[in-house]
C-alpha cells in the first residue's frame, strides 16, 4: 500500500521568495510521485511527476522536485514564487501497477506581496 | 494531449433527488477510472475506482448503494449520486489513466455538487 505525507498544511512565502513544500511518501515498492496544484472551484493540474527516470524532475511553471529514496521524500520547490502562485498543491503516490492512487491532505500556499 | 471530459461541472439539486455525473476520456480509452470527493479546503478522497465491465470497487466507508458507479464503455464512466442529501455536497472529481498506466493520469474539471 502507499501512502503521502505532507507537512504543513498552510505555507506563506513573500513573493520573489523560495517555495518548499513538504511531502514525504510510503510504499513497499518503488513508487510513482506527483505534484498537482488546484485553483479554488477548479480541476487538478500536474505539475510534475517522478516515474523512476532522473531523481531531480523539473515540472511547469518553475517547479521541480527531486525524489530522495533515503528520505523516503519528494519536496516540492521554486526559486522566486509569484503571486500567481497562490493555490492549494497536493501530492500524490501511485504504484506502478494496479489501481491505487492516492493524495495528500494539501498543502495551501500564499504569496504575499 | 489525453482529455477527460467530467459534465455537469455544477450542479444544483433537492434533497431525496438523484444526480448523475458523467466521465468521458475523450482521445483514448479507459479501462478503469477513478472517483474522488473533496469538501472545502481538503484533499481528494478517492471514493470507488470504476471498472469497464464489471463492478466497481469502492473504498471502505463509501456505500455502494448512495453512489451508484456505472462504466458502461472504455471511454465513459458515471457516478449517481442516489437520493441526495445537504451532506453530500462536495466537489466530486474524476480520473482515467491511458492505457491503465498510472504513471499518466489526467482529470476532469471536477462537478460541484450542492443539495438544498
Amino acid at each position: 500500500a502507499q501512502s503521502v505525507t505532507q507537512l504543513g498544511s498552510h505555507v506563506s512565502v513573500s513573493e520573489g521568495a523560495l517555495v518548499l513544500l513538504r511531502c514525504n511518501y510510503s510504499s513497499s515498492v518503488p513508487p510513482y510521485l506527483f505534484w498537482y496544484v488546484q485553483y479554488p472551484n477548479q480541476g487538478l493540474q500536474l505539475l510534475l511527476k517522478y516515474t523512476s527516470a532522473a531523481t531531480l524532475v523539473k515540472g511547469i511553471n518553475g517547479f521541480e522536485a527531486e525524489f530522495k529514496k533515503s528520505e523516503t521524500s519528494f519536496h516540492l520547490t521554486k526559486p522566486s514564487a509569484h503571486m500567481s502562485d497562490a493555490a492549494e498543491y497536493f501530492c500524490a503516490v501511485s504504484g506502478r501497477t494496479g489501481n491505487q492512487f492516492y493524495f495528500g491532505t494539501g498543502t495551501s500556499l500564499t504569496v504575499i506581496p | 494531449g489525453a482529455v477527460v471530459s467530467q459534465h455537469p461541472s455544477w450542479v444544483i439539486c433537492k434533497s431525496g433527488t438523484s444526480v448523475k455525473i458523467e466521465c468521458r476520456s475523450l482521445d483514448f480509452q479507459a479501462t478503469t477510472m477513478f472517483w474522488y470527493r473533496q469538501f472545502p479546503k481538503q484533499s481528494l478522497m478517492l471514493m470507488a475506482t470504476s471498472n469497464e465491465g464489471s463492478k466497481a470497487t469502492y473504498e471502505q466507508g463509501v456505500e455502494k448503494d448512495k453512489f451508484l458507479i456505472n462504466h458502461a464503455s472504455l471511454t465513459l464512466s458515471t457516478l449517481t449520486v442516489t437520493s441526495a442529501h445537504p451532506e453530500d455536497s462536495s466537489f466530486y472529481i474524476c480520473s482515467a489513466p491511458p492505457a491503465g498506466s498510472l504513471e499518466k493520469l489526467f482529470f476532469g474539471s471536477g462537478t460541484q455538487l450542492s443539495v438544498l
